[in-house]
This record gives C-alpha cells, sequence and structure tokens, in this order.
C-alpha cells in the first residue's frame, strides 16, 4: 500500500462545474496536508494546506479533512480551463520537515 | 526579485559520468530540499538540510551526494553510481517546516 494515494484520472469536468478530488494516506502520524497544482513540464506550486478536521476555503478552492477515515479532498469550484493540470496530494507528521507525496490527479476542465 | 533558481534546465549525461545540479534561493530559508519525478509519478524525497554544513538522507539517497556550506546553494550531485537517473530533479526551500517553495527544475537525461 502506497503511504499517499490518489487516483491518476484523468478527472474530466465541463467549465463552471466542481471538480472533487480525493487523497488517501495511511499514516495515522500526519498532522499537515497540502496540495500543490502543477501544470505539464512545470514544477509544483502550493494552492493550500490544511491541519483540522473539517473545511478550510480559499477563493474557489476548499479542502476538506477527516483525520478519523484518512483522507483529504480537494475540491475546485467554478472550474476554469486555466484549471488543467495535475494536483498532488503531500501530508507531513507533526515532527520534521519531510513531505510524502501522492501519485497526483489530473484534472482536464473542457470548455 | 525573490526566488528559487535551477540551473541548468536541461542536461544530458553519458553513462559513467558524474552530473552537478545547482540549486540557489535569495529567500533566506534555512532549509531546502531535492526531490525526484519520474514521469506519471509523484515526487521522491532525495536529500534536504535544516541547515548550513548540515543534511539528511531522504527516501533515495542512494546514487546522489549533496553539500551545503552557503545558506543560499544546495547543489546536488548525480553520480555513475544513480543507475536510472533519467527523472525531473526539483529543489525546493522553506522558511517553516510547511511551506515548501519549488525552483523551475532541471531535466535529467542519460544518453
Amino acid at each position: 500500500q502506497k503511504e499517499v494515494e490518489q487516483n491518476s484520472g484523468p478527472l474530466s469536468v465541463p467549465e463552471g462545474a466542481i471538480a472533487s478530488l480525493n487523497c488517501t494516506y495511511s499514516d495515522r502520524g500526519s498532522q499537515s496536508f497540502f496540495w500543490y497544482r502543477q501544470y505539464s513540464g512545470k514544477s509544483p506550486e502550493l494552492i493550500m494546506f490544511i491541519y483540522s478536521n473539517g473545511d478550510k476555503e480559499d477563493g474557489r478552492f476548499t479542502a476538506q479533512l477527516n483525520k478519523a477515515s484518512q483522507y483529504v479532498s480537494l475540491l475546485i469550484r467554478d472550474s476554469q480551463p486555466s484549471d488543467s493540470a495535475t494536483y498532488l496530494c503531500a501530508v507531513k507528521r507533526a515532527a520534521g520537515n519531510k513531505l510524502t507525496f501522492g501519485g497526483g490527479t489530473r484534472v482536464l476542465v473542457k470548455p | 526579485d525573490g526566488g528559487i533558481t535551477q540551473s541548468p534546465k536541461y542536461l544530458f549525461r553519458k553513462e559513467g559520468q558524474n552530473v552537478t545540479l545547482s540549486c540557489e534561493q535569495n529567500l533566506n530559508h534555512d532549509a531546502m530540499y531535492w526531490y525526484r519525478q519520474d514521469p506519471g509519478q509523484g515526487l521522491r524525497l532525495i536529500y534536504y538540510s535544516q541547515i548550513v554544513n548540515d543534511f539528511q538522507k531522504g527516501d533515495i539517497a542512494e546514487g546522489y551526494s549533496v553539500s551545503r556550506e552557503k545558506k543560499e546553494s544546495f547543489p546536488l550531485t548525480v553520480t555513475s553510481a544513480q543507475k536510472n537517473p533519467t527523472a525531473f530533479y526539483l529543489c525546493a526551500s522553506s522558511r517553516t517546516p510547511d511551506e515548501q517553495f519549488f525552483g523551475p527544475g532541471t531535466r535529467l537525461t542519460v544518453l
């Protein structure tokens, strides 16, 4: 079992719809959770992070964390063609600097 | 402009050669990291450094070496012992353990 798992996709969504991405993790000691966006051939950029159970909203993005079920999700509202990218989930334990990444979910937003 | 620079953007290596990838940051970040990304996969940690003159192995350190003689610089050497070095190499830095920012990457190809 991989430490951080994501559906590789592609997840195809029409423009204006909500894209829903999921990530599960195996380490119960994970305390911080991150979503990165990576355009093809480019480096990842941090979208948002979440520490506590529940929802965290930032613009069109909402991260949802459920530690009991060991999953974190990302919702992209009003999806735009510019949101077409690979979204990487990463987790970190309380101690140390190491991020563990999932394989990423490719999202395609169709006009 | 503050940021992270990596050079070269593209690098070609012959079998048996050592090559060094450059990473420089002017963000005054203490911590720096090297990741490797293979096609369609997430990032895997090679080495990281939390302070000058100190560094730790990540998950896939075999065949790689680093140095951290200056706060701004964290070069990565890919040695001939690394049997499958073709990949996208990403350098990151952070002020806090959580918010890692990535450079533009170096794409290494073995000829």
